[in-house]
């Protein structure tokens, strides 16, 4: 069985501070995608990230970037320079090879307060 | 392209009601499914399709049924509401293309209050 575990239920920053995102996720597939999705106030889901379980190389996309280790199972999430914009919710989700993204299992969701 | 549409996007119901939330995509996705999003829990899978004619159970199926008669409708039937089922529903499709990876694409979701 798989399992997304995002420990921080609400963090709390003061704008332009960097803020990191921690999951851990459980699966027995050597092949797997992991994603981070946000969801602002207004509700939609917004697609930040997709990760394949065979390229650990660390990502970087603007202000955003995402630590991936095989070793410890995570695939943390860092904001740098928070902005109030970046107040939503975060989710990490995993996705086994057998389901090639079709079916997500979702962390509980962090929610990231960035007040000016 | 609409993309995933969902209605209504907001619902009251009383106990005991019944009701279908509506979803619809214009892409010829095969696969569609339902999740739930309870505060602390994520978005947990209630039913899922692999195309016309074939639904299967998630994680939380009951309570709710799905019936998938086109490839672009899939709608999530509540026979009987209950407070529990107060929850934000999301819709989702992608592809069964035989690739490694399959996008999937949301619905704005549908946010449903059972009083």
């Amino acid at each position: 069985a798989q399992k997304v575990t995002q420990a921080q239920t609400e963090i709390s920053v003061v704008e332009k501070e960097d803020v990191t995102l921690d999951c851990v996720y459980e699966t027995r597939d050597t092949t797997y995608y992991l994603f981070w999705y946000k969801q602002p106030p207004s509700g939609e889901l917004v697609f930040l990230i997709r990760r394949n379980s065979f390229d650990e190389q660390n990502e970087i996309s603007g202000r955003y970037s995402w630590n991936f280790q095989k070793s410890t199972s995570s695939f943390n999430f860092t904001i740098t320079a928070s902005q109030v914009v970046d107040s939503a919710v975060y989710f990490c989700a995993l996705s086994d090879q057998r389901n090639a993204g079709n079916m997500l299992t979702f962390g509980g969701g962090t929610r990231l307060m960035v007040k000016p | 392209n609409a993309g995933v549409t969902q209605t209504p996007k907001f619902q009251v119901l009383k106990t005991g009601q019944s009701m279908t939330l509506q979803c619809a995509q214009d892409m010829n996705h095969e696969y569609m499914s339902w999740y739930r999003q309870d505060p602390g829990m994520g978005l947990r899978l209630i039913h899922y399709s692999v195309g016309a004619g074939i639904t299967d159970q998630g994680e939380v199926p009951n309570g709710y049924n799905v019936s998938r008669s086109t490839t672009e409708d899939f709608p999530l039937r509540l026979e009987l509401a209950a407070p529990s089922q107060t929850s934000v529903y999301f819709c989702a499709s992608s592809s069964l293309s035989g690739r490694a990876y399959n996008e999937q694409f949301f619905g704005p979701g549908t946010r449903l209050t059972v009083l």
